[in-house]
């Protein structure tokens, strides 16, 4: 069925670092594929999309392009500041309209 | 302004005391859905609903009820609440399918003790 597999957190980096989240998945035919971002105590909001093979979603500062050779949905931002501190999660698009998330990517970053 | 809501925000009950956490949204979304968060397993769906009347189980359905009586509201009913459905709830909605954003609820915090 299909999956999604992020890379586990927490991770923390420094003000202005770069920021890389690995995201894959698994999928039959060519789902839509999702960011989304939980700030503490807060609900999901969308980070960025994209809905077809190499397709880029940008947000915010944040890019992730959407391979579909490596099935693959990385997300990257160049120089992350503290107020990204947050929890984020890979996810797609289910043929029943519902999201099947990975397990989330806790991001601290320390001024 | 577009948005879900959730209520409670916070609930403590004890095992077999029958609740509901209700949800509305404002878009005319068909879509609703109920998920829950729990530490190192993400987001899991509970049940889904295509439109009115149309309900249908996620991936964690067992010990949860719901309805869909009227487009905008997506109630989540617990009929004998246990230990284990201790968990944080989002609802959920969007246009109709898979490729479309959906909007969350601020999340309702429940504790069964």
């Amino acid at each position: 069925g299909n999956s999604v597999t992020q890379m586990e957190g927490p991770v923390t980096l420094s003000e202005e670092a770069f920021l890389t989240i690995n995201c894959t998945y698994t999928a039959t035919g060519y789902p839509s594929l999702f960011w989304y971002v939980q700030y503490p105590g807060e609900g999901l909001q969308l980070l960025l999309k994209a809905t077809k093979a190499d397709d880029k979603g940008s947000n915010k500062g944040f890019e992730a392009t959407y391979r579909k050779e490596t099935t693959s949905f990385h997300l990257e931002k160049g120089s992350v500041q503290v107020s990204d501190s947050a929890v984020y999660f890979c996810a797609l698009g289910g043929s029943q309209g519902n999201l099947i998330f990975g397990k989330g990517t806790k991001l601290s970053v320390k001024p | 302004e577009a948005q879900v809501t959730q209520n409670p925000r916070y609930l403590i009950t004890v095992t077999g005391k029958k609740l509901t956490v209700t949800c509305s949204q404002n878009m005319n979304h068909e879509y609703m859905s109920w998920y829950r968060q729990d530490p190192g397993l993400g987001l899991r769906q509970i049940y889904y609903s295509m439109n009115v009347e149309v309900t249908d189980k996620g991936d964690v359905p067992e010990g949860y009820k719901v309805s869909r009586k009227e487009k905008r509201n997506f109630p989540l009913i617990l009929e004998s609440p246990s230990p284990n459905q201790t968990s944080l709830y989002f609802c959920a909605s969007s246009t109709r399918s898979g490729s479309d954003t959906q909007y969350f609820g601020p999340g309702t915090r429940l504790t069964v003790l």
